[in-house]
């Protein structure tokens, strides 16, 4: 069974632009979450969606956002990206969100210049 | 006070020695708990999955969770030099909210 696939894998933007992220969940997950990890404050939760339809939201502003497709599938956006957006953003999908563990995808690297 | 507390090390041991990895909580609605590893470059592994109090174990790890304390642990018996890497406690209150809290991880290097 294939993993949890984002894309792309690195990815370098300029101050002031904005970024689309991919994700694709594990066959049968409908539970996609997003969490951004960087050295000083560890992982931290963005969102999760769950049947297209966003249950829970991390203390990010709004420039933070996301969505999920019919097929599980989602994509998060950050517009106006800021020098403290760089970091290593992690998709992860469970089957149903409610109390079953969370498998991670190996992430994209967001470096903002 | 931070939610959740693990000490992040490094933490460098010889092959074939018990790793013992802890984190603290301060919120008592957290019901699951979770293990991740996480190599260099790639995103967390789960190792161990647990509900509530009392142990599991799986091959070489066994995890215990101690609610009346807030505390729980990761065992790691042999340990092989493929086990170096960043050792994640996560957990949350379950019942629907997967918003995942992380300790920030501690960093093992097995040494062969």
């Amino acid at each position: 069974k294939a993993g949890v696939t984002q894309t792309p894998r690195y990815l370098i933007k300029t101050r002031g632009q904005q970024v689309t992220l991919s994700c694709s969940p594990i066959s049968g997950h409908r539970s996609v979450s997003w969490y951004q990890q960087t050295p000083g404050q560890g992982l931290q939760f963005l969102f999760e969606y769950f049947s297209e339809t966003q249950r829970n939201k991390g203390n990010f502003p709004g420039r933070f956002s996301g969505r999920q497709f019919s097929n599980s599938r989602s994509e998060m956006n950050v517009s106006t990206l800021e020098l403290g957006d760089s970091a290593l953003y992690l998709c992860a999908s469970s089957f149903t969100g409610a109390d079953s563990p969370l498998h991670f995808g190996n992430g994209t690297r967001l470096t903002v210049t | 006070q931070k939610e959740v507390e693990q000490d992040p090390g490094p933490l460098s041991v010889p092959e074939g020695a018990i790793v013992s990895l802890n984190c603290t909580y301060s919120n008592s609605a957290f019901q699951y708990f979770m293990w991740y590893r996480q190599y260099s470059r790639k995103g967390p592994e789960l190792l161990m999955y647990t509900y509530s109090s009392g142990n599991k174990e799986d091959g070489r790890f066994t995890a215990q969770v101690d609610k009346s304390s807030k505390y729980i642990s990761l065992f790691i018996r042999d340990s092989q030099p493929s086990d170096s890497a960043t050792y994640l406690c996560a957990m949350s209150a379950g019942g629907g909210s997967e918003k995942l809290v992380f300790g920030k991880g501690t960093k093992l290097t097995v040494n062969p």
